[in-house]
């Protein structure tokens, strides 16, 4: 069946730094989204990316949807303590309505 | 605009019991996912309903989980008997798109911990 695969499991970084977070799935998806989950809380929804090649950027945090629409990642530019979370891939499947999310990157960092 | 709302926010139970959770989506939203989180995990769909019919259920434990939706607005998940591996936080979570390509997001409420003793 279906899998999506994240990469790293954790990352501390300092303030200031850069972080990325990767996305692999097992099969073509026809979108892909990306959620925020704060210690204690429940998973925010930040971006959703469709078409092949797709980047998006919200202010620090560029989205990129691979070309074979398999891959995707999240980098965050100069990390802030408030970016401090997991965020969670979420790869539907080409049927359309089945939502698999990853196991998620932990983000810390240092002030 | 009210936020999908769960309860209760938390549970403790002895396995063997029996357990409910109970979710109200964002007015109007036709989709309505039940996800089950352990500690350090990804959320896990259990259940998605779309209006009231089933959409997905294959990653429901059936022998002991069971979901329903009546009138296609609330829903409820009850667990029956409750074993140790289910401890976890239960999300329930709405969407107003029916699926496809461009399935818009979904919201997710605060979740029930439950823990089974």
């Amino acid at each position: 069946g279906q899998q999506v695969m994240q990469i790293p499991q954790y990352q501390h970084v300092q303030e200031g730094e850069d972080f990325t977070t990767y996305c692999n799935s097992s099969t073509t998806l026809s979108n892909i989204q990306w959620y925020k989950q704060r210690p204690g809380g429940h998973p925010v929804f930040l971006i959703q990316l469709v078409k092949s090649g797709e980047v998006k950027k919200q202010k620090r945090l560029t989205f990129q949807f691979g070309e074979a629409k398999k891959n995707s990642s999240l980098h965050i530019t100069a990390t802030q303590t408030t970016d401090v979370g997991t965020y969670f891939c979420a790869g539907r499947d080409t049927g359309g309505f089945k939502t698999i999310f990853g196991a998620g990157t932990r983000l810390f960092v240092k002030a | 605009e009210a936020g999908v709302a769960q309860s209760p926010r938390y549970k403790i139970i002895e396995k063997r019991q029996s357990v409910a959770f109970w979710c109200n989506p964002i007015s109007g939203h036709a989709t309505l996912y039940w996800y089950q989180q352990i500690l350090g995990q990804g959320p896990k769909l259990l259940i998605q309903f779309q209006n009231n019919g089933v959409v997905d259920d294959s990653q429901l434990p059936k022998d002991r989980f069971s979901a329903e939706r009546l009138k296609g607005v609330d829903s409820t998940l009850k667990i029956q008997p409750a074993k140790l591996e289910d401890s976890a936080v239960y999300l329930c979570a709405s969407s107003p798109g029916t699926g496809g390509a461009w399935s818009t997001e979904a919201f997710f409420g605060q979740g029930t911990r439950l823990t089974v003793v």
